[in-house]
């Protein structure tokens, strides 16, 4: 199976920030790569696939990068309702794997 | 607009079997998968498998091989997963979501469903 490590697992910042948030896959998944967001009692909600392309509605303050096996989630200037846990997930190979996640909490 | 409303909470002793619905309104159900994600309590998520609807061709983590099938009613636009020999580590919430067939992204989700595995 391939594994799918988050960086790093939780982190504290403001409103307004830039937030930086790594996932690097065990081996080549190509662009295989998708960003969820997640809020407490909520189902995930799907923002980014194919590594870098954003789903219809969500905000442009989101964006994904990759390079080689490392893959990057930027929220450009973090707002209120960005304070949730993210997920990153291969779907190159099955089982498609989520990586353990990265909370984002208010500082 | 594109609504994935699974079944309700389900307790269950250890041993049972449970089988949990998700009903697809909005879309055409044949042109998408259906897959499973599962959250334990406080934790992430886990890929559980996912189903072609089209040809009804299945991929189950080998985690769960054997302890899972996964199924789908063109009829009614419903896809089930039924799950058997529960334990209690096997306590969580559910989720179906919709898989894109190229990428196999998962754009959009039921509400989940509680499944509790008590004796």
């Amino acid at each position: 199976d391939i594994q799918m490590t988050q960086s790093p697992s939780s982190l504290s910042a403001s409103v307004g920030d830039r937030v930086t948030i790594t996932c690097r896959a065990s081996q080549n998944i190509v662009s295989y790569l998708n960003w969820y967001q997640q809020k407490p009692g909520e189902a995930p909600k799907f923002l980014i696939y194919a590594a870098s392309s954003l789903q219809s509605g969500v905000p442009a303050r989101f964006s994904g990068s990759e390079s080689e096996t490392d893959f990057t989630l930027t929220i450009s200037s973090l707002q209120p309702e960005d304070f949730a846990t993210y997920y990153c997930q291969q779907s190159y190979s099955a089982p498609y794997t989520f990586g353990q996640g990265t909370k984002i909490e208010i500082k | 607009q594109v609504q994935l409303v699974q079944s309700g909470a389900e307790v269950k002793k250890p041993g049972a079997s449970v089988k949990v619905s998700c009903k697809a309104s909005g879309y055409t159900f044949t042109r998408y998968g259906i897959t499973w994600v599962r959250q334990a309590p406080g934790q992430g998520l886990e890929w559980m498998g996912w189903i072609r609807i089209y040809n009804g061709n299945t991929d189950y983590a080998q985690k769960f091989q054997g302890r899972i099938t996964m199924t789908a009613d063109t009829s009614t636009n419903t896809a089930y997963v039924e799950f058997r020999s529960l334990r209690s580590d096997d306590t969580a919430v559910y989720y179906c979501a919709r898989g894109e067939s190229n990428y196999a992204y998962l754009d959009y989700w039921g509400q989940g469903t509680l499944v509790t595995v008590s004796s």
